[in-house]
């Protein structure tokens, strides 16, 4: 079955950076797509960013473009989201997920990764 | 930025009942739509994509319809594992866009 398995997160002070990883099993990493997402605590979804199968294509939210860096390793089965600048306001819980049955459709997410930016 | 606005924010229901969530957009956003479930603590599960297509797994009682700007969610008979935060979707534009969710509630 799908499995996604975020790892990387932690306490990080203002302005510094952290990678998060992603972890694939259960289907070809290679030829998926793949997102992430955060949820601040209490409140609701935010689409971050976008990549495609090959590495070829990404898509940024505003809200981290510039700062957030998408990449994969399909030789590893992995995903990354490089975080750089960081603020109070990114700490949130982190999620990948595939894109799935239908181009922007993420089907299967990851059970999170939590992130806190504090000083 | 397509802007999804979800009603109710939240809802009480009781075990058997007929719920439906709406959701609207501020453009038309044809049918690429998802309806998504989070239990606390949880990662969002994927129910319904493309407006009205149950995802794989996921029991019939639960239903989508809608396109261009306004949708519904429709659990029917609802479950005790129903009780959760329903999130729709919106994949037509970037950046993708949710709505604020809607609690349901025993």
């Amino acid at each position: 079955q799908v499995q996604l398995v975020e790892s990387g997160g932690g306490v990080v002070q203002p302005g510094r950076s952290l990678r998060l990883s992603c972890a694939a099993s259960g289907f070809t990493f290679r030829t998926n797509a793949m997102h992430w997402f955060r949820q601040a605590p209490g409140k609701g979804l935010e689409w971050l960013t976008f990549i495609s199968y090959d590495g070829n294509h990404k898509y940024f939210a505003d809200s981290v473009k510039g700062r957030f860096t998408i990449s994969r390793d399909n030789s590893k089965d992995t995903l990354y989201l490089h975080m750089d600048t960081m603020k109070l306001e990114d700490t949130a819980v982190y999620y990948c997920a595939r894109d799935g049955v239908v181009f922007g459709v993420a089907d299967y997410w990851g059970q999170g990764t939590l992130v806190s930016v504090s000083s | 930025d397509i802007q999804m606005t979800q009603s109710p924010s939240s809802l009480s229901a009781s075990v058997g009942d007929t719920i439906t969530i709406t959701c609207r957009a501020s453009q038309s956003i044809s049918s690429s739509l998802n309806w998504y479930q989070q239990k606390p603590g949880k990662a969002p599960n994927l129910l319904i994509y493309a407006a009205s297509t149950l995802h794989s797994g996921v029991p019939s009682r639960f239903s989508g319809s809608g396109s261009g700007t306004d949708f519904t969610l429709t659990i029917s008979s609802l479950q005790a594992e129903d009780f959760a935060t329903y999130y729709c979707h919106q994949y037509y534009i970037r950046p993708w866009t949710f709505g604020q969710g809607t609690k349901v509630e025993i």
